[in-house]
């Protein structure tokens, strides 16, 4: 079965460096979203992205947070400065056009340590 | 603002028990209601989506009911297995008319099913 699939698995950095989390969407797939989770805190949204722009972005979303499609298969999330507070996993989630009726297809996770 | 809660937080139960996991939202006018597993360190599979014109959907040993009016539904695991410990997200996007981007996540019931 076909897989959003995230790299790396771990990154670690230090506070103030520009940090890029990857990932590969489902092939056939449309519209693509970040969420992110703090350890032992809820998932929460943090962009969504549609024909090439952002549809949605949370208030965590701030100036620091970039995402773009650079090719057709790869989808990234830029922190510019990392923040101690932005050590959270990180989750890439797509989904087709079946309409708002289909089911997010998470990866497994970018798990950011700031040191 | 969309709120969802999940009641138990933490449940365990010996194997074969049948088990209802539970979770509320508090606006009732949701497009669609989606429950997901999370394995330690994992991403978030998707294991039901219930279209607010339904009742219930069915997967296996899984049934998710959806009572819009009261803003709750219940996830229900039938003869319970070990390989079904994990936690169990439920998520809602935030009303009607913004179904195609963020989900509101509850904080998840952590389920440990023991041999």
């Amino acid at each position: 079965e076909p897989e959003v699939t995230q790299t790396p698995s771990h990154q670690v950095t230090q506070m103030g460096q520009e940090v890029i989390l990857r990932c590969v969407p489902i092939s056939n797939h449309l519209y693509f979203y970040w969420y992110r989770q703090i350890l032992g805190q809820k998932v929460e949204f943090l962009v969504s992205f549609y024909n090439n722009e952002i549809s949605e972005k949370s208030e965590i979303f701030d100036d620091q947070f970039s995402v773009e499609r650079p090719d057709g298969s790869n989808f990234t999330l830029k922190i510019r400065s990392t923040k101690l507070e932005d050590s959270a996993m990180y989750f890439c989630a797509s989904r087709d056009t079946g309409g708002y009726n289909s089911p997010l297809h998470f990866g497994n996770g970018t798990r950011l340590t700031v040191t | 603002k969309q709120e969802v809660t999940q009641i138990p937080a933490a449940l365990s139960v010996p194997e074969g028990e049948n088990l209802v996991l539970n979770c509320s939202f508090t606006d009732s006018a949701i497009y669609n209601l989606q429950w997901f597993r999370q394995d330690p360190g994992k991403g978030l599979t998707s294991l039901l989506l219930i279209q607010s014109s339904q009742r219930e959907q069915t997967s296996g040993r899984l049934n998710a009911s959806l009572d819009k009016s009261s803003g709750r539904s219940t996830l229900y695991i039938a003869a319970s297995q070990p390989g079904d410990s994990a936690t169990y997200l439920c998520a809602v996007p935030p009303d009607y008319n913004n179904a195609g981007n963020m989900l509101t996540f509850g904080g998840g019931t952590r389920l440990m099913v023991k041999p």
